[in-house]
């Protein structure tokens, strides 16, 4: 089946700094990647979509600023938290989405503790 | 809107034991189901699905079917082993169907099984 590599897989950085995760498709080409929020003990939450060569777009109440989502190819989307404060800490999960039967590909997730 | 309602957890049972985690759904049309499992400290993993009313998805034991009538898709499994603990998610999406959502996946809020030997 599909596979997505996601990179990191935990982060510590000081507040202040900024983080790019990364999730790149190996073996499908990924038109759409999703990015999902994850606190503990809780549901995943929808953060952003992202397309191939076009702006992403959030969902309500995630800031574009801080979260910035970058789609530039077909097999690579990347989120970047820019300026992360304690409370960015969280695990990152991205889902990479073909069409069809074959969107059901998780990355492994990415744990950043903002300290 | 699309949306999943999930039995609360947490669940907790002995090895062996008979599972069920109800799930339901709000959703015109005709959604795809599915069934993810997340272990500690890692992303989700499919468990099964299915894709149209009266399907049966199963997988390492897990069953669950697509009852349209009764908007469900309840996890079951006979006799679960302390491997199985988990937190596991039902979800819909759209894979099909035309417009804004293609592709998109409603959770559930999750359930915690933990089993214990």
């Amino acid at each position: 089946g599909a596979v997505v590599s996601q990179h990191p897989s935990w982060v510590i950085c000081k507040s202040g700094t900024s983080v790019k995760i990364e999730c790149r498709s190996l073996d499908f080409q990924a038109t759409t990647m999703f990015w999902y929020r994850q606190f503990p003990k809780q549901s995943l939450m929808l953060m952003a979509t992202s397309n191939e060569g076009s702006k992403a777009t959030y969902e309500q109440g995630v800031e574009k600023d801080k979260f910035l989502i970058n789609h530039a190819s077909l097999t690579l989307s990347t989120l970047t938290v820019t300026s992360a404060h304690p409370e960015d800490s969280s695990f990152y999960i991205c889902r990479q989405w073909t069409g069809g039967a074959y969107g059901y590909t998780f990355g492994s997730g990415t744990r950043l503790t903002v300290v | 809107g699309d949306s999943v309602t999930q039995m609360e957890g947490p669940v907790t049972l002995s090895e062996e034991a008979f599972l069920t985690i109800n799930c339901t759904y709000t959703a015109t049309g005709y959604p795809s189901l599915f069934w993810y499992v997340q272990y500690p400290g890692e992303g989700l993993q499919l468990l099964l699905k299915a894709t149209k009313a009266d399907d049966k998805g199963s997988n390492k034991g897990f069953e669950a079917t697509y009852r349209k009538e009764t908007t469900s898709f309840h996890l079951e499994k006979g006799s679960v082993q302390v491997s199985d603990s988990a937190v596991y998610f039902c979800a819909l999406s759209r894979l099909f169907d035309r417009g804004s959502t293609l592709g998109r996946l409603y959770f559930g809020r999750g359930t915690q099984l933990t089993v214990w030997p």
